[in-house]
């Protein structure tokens, strides 16, 4: 069936520093990719999405890409602050987005040290 | 503009029990879902609505769960008689498109 990989399952990195996550889907056909962070005792929180027909997509701090041949989708923190330490998911969907079925990855654990 | 609820915010239950969650989405989503993560593993889809139709079921685990919303509104899910492996954290999502998820908080659903 289909499924996302997501690596690494955790991540600690200084403050100021970069952190990168990485996923890979399956499903060609997958054509909407959001990006949840989970912090400790809340719901996934929506931070970014990227759509098929695009490349690159940046937000402040945060930027994802996708390389749809690879089946690749990365996020990118830039400046990290330990405000972002939290879990991080990824997720594609099942088919075209019309379906609204997302398929996650494992899941990251980003710790930002001060 | 208020987010999703859920209730309760944690459950324990025994073996062979049933429980109900219930799921209030962001007034004016007709899209709502039904998600699940256990055991710190992925967040695995359960079900979708579109107002009061089951657009797609197919992540439901077997016939102990019913999954209704009466009125295209609130959303209830029913484990009937609980298992331990049901144990883990419910969400609940609402969208006004199926692009959009907004999740709820969850329930933690501990069955002994």
């Amino acid at each position: 069936g289909e499924n996302v990989e997501q690596h690494p399952s955790t991540l600690s990195v200084q403050e100021g520093d970069s952190a990168v996550i990485k996923c890979t889907y399956s499903d060609s056909a997958s054509n909407y990719f959001p990006w949840y962070k989970q912090e400790l005792g809340k719901g996934p929180q929506l931070i970014i999405d990227i759509r098929s027909n695009v490349g690159e997509k940046k937000d402040q701090r945060i930027a994802v890409t996708l390389n749809k041949t690879a089946k690749h989708f990365s996020l990118h923190i830039t400046e990290t602050q330990p405000e972002d330490s939290a879990v991080y998911f990824c997720a594609a969907t099942h088919g075209s987005s019309n379906t609204g079925k997302l398929i996650f990855g494992q899941g990251t654990t980003l710790q930002v040290k001060p | 503009e208020a987010g999703v609820t859920q209730f309760p915010s944690h459950s324990v239950i025994e073996k062979g029990q049933t429980v109900t969650l219930r799921c209030d989405p962001i007034s004016g989503h007709d899209n709502l879902y039904w998600y699940r993560r256990v055991m710190g593993k992925e967040i695995k889809f359960l079900l979708h609505f579109v107002k009061e139709s089951k657009q797609d079921e197919s992540g439901m685990p077997n016939n102990r769960f019913l999954a209704e919303r009466t009125g295209g509104t609130y959303s209830t899910l029913k484990v009937q008689p609980a298992e331990l492996e049901d144990s883990g954290v419910y969400f609940c999502a609402s969208s006004r498109t199926p692009r959009g998820q907004f999740f709820g908080p969850g329930t933690r659903l501990t069955v002994l």
